[in-house]
């Protein structure tokens, strides 16, 4: 069965660029999570989706946006980069919302904004 | 305001002794606790976790304690090998149903053959 899968792996970009970075939950799993790891901040929570719907948002601006489309693929956006979103971006994924110990993190996306 | 604390932020023991990573939180609503462990390059993967309802829970090597009146929650791995090298991190989860997991910033455990 394979994983998670987050393409793609690494991405340099520029401040005042936009990304956008693509998940691919496990066959099956409907529910996908995102989050950003800092050295700083650890890892924070950014956003849920179940069923194409964000279930939940994490405290970060309006700039990071995301989506879940019909076959559970999640992509998220983060418009007008700055130097502070530099980060390892990961995803993972569940079958259902309400069973953390079934969460299933991907390799991650190692942002650089330069 | 850090709801999950993981005040060491690196710890080093002998290989075949106990490794006891701690993990302090905040919030009363976290219903359920959770061990991840993370290699280099690689995203966490689930170790263990215990609902707030219990204060023991035992998988193989690793045993997690809750202490719910301390707001303290430890990982015990016995013995511990040189594969077990890695950051532990402590997340919880907030009541509710939702996914969303409150993380600490991560222990990073070294095992020395």
């Amino acid at each position: 069965k394979a994983g998670v899968t987050q393409t793609p792996r690494y991405l340099i970009k520029t401040r005042g660029q936009q990304v956008t970075l693509s998940c691919s939950p496990i066959s099956g799993h409907r529910s996908v999570s995102w989050y950003q790891q800092t050295p700083g901040q650890g890892l924070q929570f950014l956003f849920e989706y179940f069923s194409e719907t964000q279930r939940n948002k994490g405290n970060f601006p309006g700039r990071f946006s995301g989506r879940q489309f019909s076959n559970s693929r999640s992509e998220m956006n983060v418009s007008t980069l700055e130097l502070g979103d530099s980060a390892l971006y990961l995803c993972a994924s569940s079958l259902v919302p309400g069973y953390p110990y079934e969460q299933y993190f991907g390799p991650g996306t190692r942002l650089t904004v330069t | 305001d850090q709801q999950v604390k993981q005040n060491s932020p690196s710890l080093s023991v002998q290989e075949g002794r106990i490794s006891i990573l701690n993990c302090d939180y905040t919030n009363s609503m976290f219903d359920y606790f959770l061990w991840y462990k993370k290699y280099p390059a690689e995203g966490p993967t689930f170790l263990i976790s215990i609902s707030s309802i219990k204060d023991k829970n035992e998988d193989g090597r690793f045993t997690v304690f809750l202490n719910k009146s301390a707001k303290h929650l430890s990982l015990h791995i016995v013995p511990s090998q040189p594969g077990d090298s890695a950051v532990y991190f402590c997340a919880a989860r907030v009541a509710g149903g939702s996914e969303k997991l409150v993380f600490g910033k991560g222990t990073k455990l070294t095992v020395n053959p």
